[in-house]
């Protein structure tokens, strides 16, 4: 299994300011990596796939990046409603989720 | 519009059974990977199982393989979650899902919450 694992578990970062989110795979999984977004009561909604392909929708201000076994995903100047916790999923070796990093203000 | 309606979840005993039903609308449901990630109280999200379109191939995650079963009609476009031998790790809100082609998510339900307990 491929255990994910992202840091840091917790993030605070001011409005307008850059949040960068880091997830680490246990072993390559070459893009197949995706991003999403889950607020207080609400389903998880996808951010980015392909490590770095935006899905429908999404803000241009979040942005993901990396290959293999390290990935980032970058919120440029983050806003109010980005409060969430994020999580990355492998689904390139079964589909394993890392454990979710939150980001307040 | 896509929606993925989430229905069956409530209280049981351990050792219980539930089914689980997830209906499915504004997309080809024919034509799709499904699965079922669930998420415990407080906790991550966690892949529970997945099947392809025609019901051939279902896979499981370990911890539930031989106690739970993947299932679904294509005539009714919808999805089944047949949970046996249930225990209090099991607690969960279990989410219906569209696997993409790749295989990541880009369609949830609102999930529906499943409570193991005496």
């Amino acid at each position: 299994e491929v255990v994910m694992t992202q840091s840091p578990a917790t993030l605070s970062v001011s409005p307008g300011e850059r949040a960068t989110l880091s997830c680490r795979a246990s072993q390559s999984v070459s893009s197949k990596l995706a991003w999403y977004q889950q607020k207080p009561g609400q389903s998880p909604r996808l951010l980015i796939y392909g490590a770095s392909t935006r899905a429908t929708g999404v803000p241009a201000r979040f942005s993901g990046s990396g290959s293999g076994t390290e990935f980032t995903l970058s919120i440029s100047s983050l806003q109010s409603e980005d409060v969430a916790v994020y999580y990355c999923q492998n689904y390139n070796n079964a589909k394993t989720f890392g454990q979710g990093t939150k980001v307040e203000i | 519009e896509v929606h993925l309606v989430e229905s069956g979840g409530g209280l049981v005993q351990p050792g219980g059974s539930l089914r689980l039903s997830c209906a499915a609308s504004g997309f080809t449901f024919t034509s799709s990977w499904m699965s079922w990630v669930r998420q415990a109280p407080g906790k991550g999200l966690e892949w529970v199982a997945n099947m392809n379109q025609d019901g051939l191939k279902k896979y499981y995650v370990d911890s539930v393989r031989g106690r739970f079963t993947i299932s679904r009609d294509n005539a009714k476009n919808s999805l089944y979650l047949q949970m046996n031998s249930l225990g209090v790790d099991d607690t969960a809100v279990y989410y219906c899902a569209r696997d993409d082609v790749g295989g990541y998510y880009n369609y949830w339900g609102q999930g529906t919450l499943v409570t193991v307990s005496s």
